[in-house]
Order: structure tokens, then C-alpha cells, then sequence
């Protein structure tokens, strides 16, 4: 069965850079078609797609973060790292892991329990 | 580009049927039949509830239906009941690997 699992720190003060980890099971990142994301929910706001990676380590942002972003995987771990510099209060949100089988097209179907980061001096 | 447009709410009476737009432009909902939606209650993570515009996952109840025409995609829910009663969010592939979400609907169950 398919599981994925945001950590990370519930806290970050503004300026420093925020590093999200997501461990999933049930699935290799190494198969055709694989793809991992994160999207991000402010308290109270809409979802937003940030990042992803696929299974030839491809690697594909949100064109408005996408200096910020750095997304990447260690396949032996089935692990994904997002790293989000230079934080704002504004980046305040649910940070969620998400799987993608592109080869079906089944966009984020299965997502973790998201992970509450509050971005506070 | 720009997140997609979605009411910010809809309701309906136990058993009827309401419909959940979502407007995009030809770059993203009108350009690809890659429209997905996900229903979220309260304090829990989205759930899967439609993809390629259309088509349900496994486990997924028939009462919930999804189309599109032109930059709009839809997403039908018949038979409304109680439990259905839930933020709503579409998404489109955007092109080069973007992922847009829409900006969410809430549904409410009179």
C-alpha cells in the first residue's frame, strides 16, 4: 500500500532555509512514469503545486518559486528533499507529498498527512 | 500563469445535483484533458477524486462526475449528501511539467 510522510521543522525564522523530507513506501521512484511533488496549503487559502520529480530525476517548478526551490530524491532511502531558501511569513503552510503515476495519468493520487510549517521570527 | 478559477461556494439540498467549475485558459484547461479534482474535509488531506477530466479512480462513488468544455472543466456531484460536504479543487497540467491548481470551492450541504 501506498504511504508517503512529510518531517521537518514545525518552525523557521524568516530569511533561513527550509528543508522538508518526504519518505514514502509502496512504490520505487526508480519506475517508469513515478513522479513525487510538493504542494503547499496556507492556513485557510488554496493549494499550490511547487515541485516535482520524476523517475529519470527530472526536476520541474513553479516558474514564480522556482529560484527558491530545490527538489531532490535518494532513490535507496525512497526519499524526496525539498529545500525552499530565504523564507517569508507568507511561505506559512501545510506542506503536503504527493505521488503522480504519469504513465496512467493519475495526477497526485495519493497524498501524505502534510506537515505544518510556520515561517516566525 | 495563474491559479484557476473556482466559485468560492456552492450549495444544494441532500439528493440533488450540483456542478463545481473551474476556468482556465487554453495554456493549461483548454489546452490539455488533464484535469484533476480533489475533495478536502476539514483538517484533512486532499483525496483523489477525478483525473483526465473525467475518469474516477478505484473506490471513488459514481455520484461524482467530471467534463470540460473549452477553458472550463467541471465537476458534477449527484445525489448530494451530507458527506460530500467538503473544499473542492481542481487542477491542470499547465504544460512543461506545471501543475496549476484552481483556488478552491466550498460545498455545503443545506
Amino acid at each position: 500500500q501506498v504511504t508517503l510522510r512529510e518531517s521537518g521543522p514545525a518552525l523557521v525564522k524568516p530569511t533561513q532555509t527550509l528543508t522538508l523530507t518526504c519518505t514514502f513506501s509502496g512504490f520505487s521512484l526508480s519506475t517508469s512514469g513515478m513522479c513525487v511533488s510538493w504542494v503547499r496549503q496556507p492556513p485557510g487559502k488554496a493549494l499550490e503545486w511547487l515541485a516535482l520529480i520524476d523517475s529519470a530525476d527530472d526536476k520541474y517548478y513553479l516558474p514564480s518559486l522556482k529560484t527558491r526551490l530545490t527538489i531532490s530524491r535518494d532513490t535507496s532511502k525512497n526519499q524526496v528533499v525539498l529545500r525552499m531558501t530565504n523564507v517569508d511569513p507568507v511561505d506559512t503552510a501545510t506542506y503536503y507529498c504527493v505521488r503522480t503515476y504519469w504513465d496512467t495519468r493519475q495526477e497526485f493520487d495519493f497524498w501524505g498527512q502534510g506537515s505544518l510549517v510556520t515561517i516566525s521570527s | 500563469q495563474s491559479a484557476l478559477t473556482q466559485p468560492a461556494s456552492v450549495s444544494g439540498s441532500p439528493g440533488q445535483s450540483i456542478t463545481v467549475s473551474c476556468t482556465g485558459t487554453s495554456s493549461d484547461v483548454g489546452g490539455y484533458n488533464l484535469v484533476s479534482w480533489y475533495q478536502q474535509h476539514p483538517g484533512k488531506a486532499p483525496k483523489f477524486i477525478i483525473y483526465e477530466v473525467s475518469k474516477r479512480p478505484s473506490g471513488v462513488s459514481d455520484r461524482f462526475s467530471g467534463s470540460k468544455s473549452g477553458n472550463t472543466a467541471s465537476l458534477t456531484i449527484s445525489g448530494l449528501q451530507a458527506e460530500d460536504e467538503a473544499d473542492y479543487y481542481c487542477c491542470s497540467y499547465a504544460g512543461n511539467s506545471i501543475r496549476l491548481f484552481g483556488g478552491g470551492t466550498k460545498v455545503t450541504v443545506l
